[in-house]
């Protein structure tokens, strides 16, 4: 039981590249979630999944796009890249009847240049 | 929506004192309130929580109150030591509603010095 792992753990960017996050979990959670940390202004959530084939914007989600066409994964994308999007991106997964609780990932580091 | 305000933003305290990290947020509909801990480079973790038909819950050195009416809750840690040393987040969200999403407060640093 992996929990919630993320792919890949590191990137660096030029600003105007597209890359694409990978998140998947192996609890069986109905809901996922894509956050950015950055220093001094904890999580913030960017897009999030109540279910497979459903996806509804956060806090902050100019910029991304997500999918999710499994239930077990979660992808958060980057259509071009901007300097300010260098951060650290936290997947969490929570389950139906529990769901509160949040389960994250490692982190992936993303350096926009 | 909601906002959660955390303070302090920074907290040192010496090995075996205590430490009180405070939260308030603004949803009066918010009644799910977990705390989590990330180590330097780690992910969050949860560490304890509360529902809002609990004023306070233990769990060994670490405990959270709830004041429902004030809309704040606190963690509070006894007899710290080194490993406590990390940034810890507090959160409030709705019990079954809103998809589980939570509001984070801007995280404390704590630091136990030996």
């Amino acid at each position: 039981n992996a929990g919630v792992t993320q792919t890949p753990k590191f990137r660096v960017l030029k600003t105007g590249q597209s890359m694409t996050l990978l998140c998947a979990q192996d609890m069986n959670h109905e809901y996922m979630y894509w956050y950015r940390q950055d220093p001094g202004m904890g999580l913030r959530l960017i897009h999030y999944s109540v279910g497979e084939g459903t996806t509804a914007k956060g806090e902050v989600p100019d910029g991304y796009n997500v999918s999710r066409l499994k239930k077990q994964n979660f992808l958060l994308g980057l259509e071009s890249a901007a300097p300010s999007q260098t951060s650290v991106y936290f997947c969490a997964s929570s389950s139906l009847t529990g769901r509160e609780t949040q389960y994250f990932g490692p982190g992936t580091r993303l350096l926009v240049l | 929506g909601e906002n959660v305000e955390q303070h302090p933003s920074t907290l040192s305290v010496q090995e075996g004192d205590s430490a009180v990290i405070k939260c308030t947020y603004s949803d009066s509909a918010s009644n799910y309130f977990p705390w989590y801990k990330q180590e330097l480079g780690k992910r969050p973790q949860l560490i304890i929580d509360i529902r809002s038909n609990v004023g306070e819950k233990k769990d060994q050195r670490i405990a959270v109150t709830l004041n429902k009416t004030a809309k704040h809750f606190s963690l509070h840690i006894t007899e710290t030591q080194p490993e406590d040393s990390a940034v810890y987040f507090c959160a409030a969200s709705g019990y079954n509603t809103n998809a589980g999403k939570s509001t984070f407060g801007d995280g404390t640093t704590l630091t136990v010095k030996p």
